[in-house]
């Protein structure tokens, strides 16, 4: 079956410094890829996605790019935010079967000033 | 727009009760689909409904059912509660539920069973 796999956190950051969180996949056919971001005590929102190989999804300053030949939808940002400090999630949707979200395990990120 | 609403926000209940949690999605959504998230399972997918009918359903004992409205409210029931139903449990709105559209969430309603 589908399945995302995230690198493990926590990651701990200075404010302004460059920020990555790998996310690899692995599905049948041509999945959509998502990044969510939760903030304390709140659901999920979306932050940015991709619906084919080689879209690029931003938002907020953040980037990721699918890769289907890595099979990859890293996150980016330039220079990170105090305010940036939350759990992040990989979330892939398959064009087959149950099109369910699965996502990965989450990353907590937090940013020190 | 309206986002996804889910009441009540926070519940307790005590082991063997049944709950019921209620999800409005966004206007004009048809799918709703429902997640629970704990610590030790991560996000998790329940159920999702779209034009009153269950179309998908993950991996969770019978005691989880769902059903949709109508004008496309959705709830779930959680009958015999165990220890282990301890969770947030998020609803989730797209369009018609392609695979391509995004979700959206809803603030979730947090359950502690005692």
């Amino acid at each position: 079956g589908n399945s995302v796999t995230q690198m493990e956190g926590p990651v701990t950051l200075s404010e302004e410094a460059f920020l990555t969180i790998n996310c690899t996949y692995t599905a049948t056919g041509y999945p959509s890829l998502f990044w969510y971001v939760q903030y304390p005590g709140e659901g999920l929102q979306l932050l940015l996605k991709a619906t084919k190989a080689d879209d690029k999804g931003s938002n907020k300053g953040f980037e990721a790019t699918y890769r289907k030949e890595t099979t990859s939808f890293h996150l980016e940002k330039g220079s990170v935010q105090v305010s940036d400090s939350a759990v992040y999630f990989c979330a892939l949707r398959g064009d087959q079967g149950a099109q369910k979200l699965v996502f990965g395990q989450g990353t907590r990120l937090t940013i020190n000033p | 727009k309206a986002g996804v609403t889910q009441t009540p926000r926070y519940l307790i209940k005590t082991r063997g009760q049944q709950v019921t949690l209620s999800c409005s999605p966004i206007s004009g959504h048809r799918s709703v689909s429902w997640y629970q998230q704990t610590p030790g399972q991560g996000l998790q997918f329940l159920f999702e409904y779209f034009s009153e009918t269950q179309r998908n359903k993950g991996n969770f004992p019978g005691r989880f059912s769902g059903r949709q409205f109508s004008n496309s409210r959705s709830e779930m029931n959680v009958s015999t509660l165990e220890l282990g139903d301890s969770a947030l449990y998020l609803c989730a709105s797209s369009l018609a539920g392609r695979w391509q559209e995004t979700q959206y969430f809803g603030p979730g309603t947090r359950l502690l069973v005692l």
